[in-house]
């Protein structure tokens, strides 16, 4: 079973901050997702990895996969209000279904 | 991206009872369906998965006779909730995918369920 562990499991910060959040893996993963979830809603796909290394960019959010594939990070600069939300990623190997992290539940305050 | 709904968005019932919900996928054919329950500020449980045409594959620990999953065409997965508990309170999320592992997965939106 593949295992993968977020940190922080919480953060609060105010408005305009830069954040960065984690996730990690024993486990190689041949690709890894990110996800926010807005509270009463389903998870919205932001990302997918899939080469060690990869740097991807959503306007303000910077994705990394990790060299090994074990490991990602997702940088926020200048967070406002509406990144608030529950940020899950996902890992999958090759012929396996995409397992999910305990997320990090992100506030921004105005 | 693809769209996938669900029916109801909200669901109250008492105890005893069963609750059925619809998972759709509106403008793709899915070939496989994901069940997925999720506790207030945790993450996400995965139930089960079930591919078009035939017996859904429970995760460890979840009732196949408590929650039964249809999966009757590539574009309709249901769940029924049988004689629900107000444990078996929590919010339910589907998603569906077209094609293989390597294919991304699209959720719904969620139905929430109360059993009082």
């Amino acid at each position: 079973t593949q295992l993968l562990e977020q940190s922080p499991q919480f953060l609060s910060i105010q408005e305009g901050e830069n954040l960065t959040v984690y996730c990690n893996s024993s486990s190689v993963f041949s690709s890894l997702q990110w996800y926010r979830q807005e509270p009463g809603e389903g998870p919205v796909l932001l990302v997918t990895v899939v080469t060690g290394g990869e740097v991807k960019k959503l306007k303000r959010l910077t994705f990394q996969f990790g060299d090994a594939r074990k490991d990602s990070s997702l940088h926020i600069t200048a967070a406002q209000p509406g990144d608030t939300g529950l940020y899950l990623c996902a890992g999958r190997n090759y012929g396996q279904n995409f397992v999910f992290g305990p997320g990090t539940r992100l506030s921004v305050l105005p | 991206g693809a769209v996938v709904s669900q029916h109801p968005s909200r669901v109250i019932c008492k105890s005893g009872t069963s609750v059925k919900i619809e998972c759709r996928s509106l403008d793709f054919q899915a070939t496989t369906m994901f069940w997925y329950r999720q506790f207030p500020k945790q993450s996400l449980m995965l139930m089960a998965t079930s591919n078009e045409g035939s017996k859904a594959t429970y995760e460890q620990g979840v009732e196949k006779d408590k929650f039964l999953i249809n999966h009757a065409s590539l574009t309709l997965s249901t769940l029924t909730v049988t004689s629900a508990h107000p444990e078996d309170s929590s919010f339910y999320i589907c998603s569906g995918r077209q094609g293989g592992y390597q294919e991304t997965q699209y959720f719904g939106p969620g139905t929430r369920l109360l059993v009082l």
